[in-house]
């Protein structure tokens, strides 16, 4: 069983939706959990990074974090075309190690 | 601000062949990582440095694979002799200290025939 547990999609949308994206794992430890956006045939660009529990909101994304379930999402307000990518959950122990546990991804796709 | 800069976008060579990947970081930043991403795996850190030093090459495949730091502005992965199964994207990513967020580059695509 993988650490990280992610559907890799592809999720499909309309234009305006709230979509949900999450991520389960398996190690209690975890206690920094992030977010990435990857685009095709780009490198991973980090959206939200936070701690422990709880909500944290920039701008239409929203991170909620549920430690007792293992259990992170994503949401995305308003989604627009231009949120068509993946989304990578990574996770890590402490804030001082390099040792981030990626999730696979999952592809999104809103549909204009 | 220049990100983190990869060469090249992509590789194609056949088994058998070396295989150089350089990354430049973003300037000021002191830690360096270098990640391969296929579809079945996902991310997967191969080596990090700290101020140009080899802190971590656990998740180097084998002992085909070597990476250098010769300086802060530069470092390279090197696979040789290459194998199809050595396929993938590679990334390099950079970040000012551990306890900041990573990075990327737009990574390698490198396709070993």
């Amino acid at each position: 069983q993988k650490e990280v547990e992610q559907d890799p999609g592809p999720l499909s949308v309309p234009e305006g939706a709230i979509v949900s994206l999450n991520c389960t794992y398996s190690n209690s430890a975890f206690q920094y959990f992030m977010w990435y956006r990857q685009y095709s045939r780009k490198g991973p660009e980090l959206l939200m990074y936070t701690y422990s529990s709880g909500n944290k909101e920039d701008g239409r994304f929203t991170a909620q974090v549920d430690k007792s379930s293992k259990y992170i999402s994503l949401f995305i307000r308003d989604s627009q075309p231009s949120d068509s990518a993946t989304y990578l959950c990574a996770m890590k122990i402490t804030s001082g190690t390099y040792k981030y546990i990626f999730g696979t991804g999952t592809r999104l796709k809103v549909l204009a | 601000d220049a990100g983190v800069i990869q060469s090249p976008r992509h590789e194609v060579t056949e088994m058998g062949q070396e295989v150089t990947l350089r990354c430049k970081p973003i300037s000021g930043h002191n830690s360096l990582f270098w990640y391969r991403q296929t579809m079945m795996r996902g991310l997967e850190l191969l080596i990090y440095f700290n101020n140009n030093v080899p802190i971590d090459d656990s998740g180097m495949p084998e002992d085909r694979f070597s990476a250098k730091m010769p300086n802060a502005s530069f470092s390279t992965l090197k696979i040789q002799p290459s194998e199809p199964r050595d396929s993938a994207v590679y990334f390099c990513a950079s970040s000012s200290s551990v306890t900041q967020p990573q990075h990327f580059g737009d990574g390698t695509r490198l396709s070993i025939l």
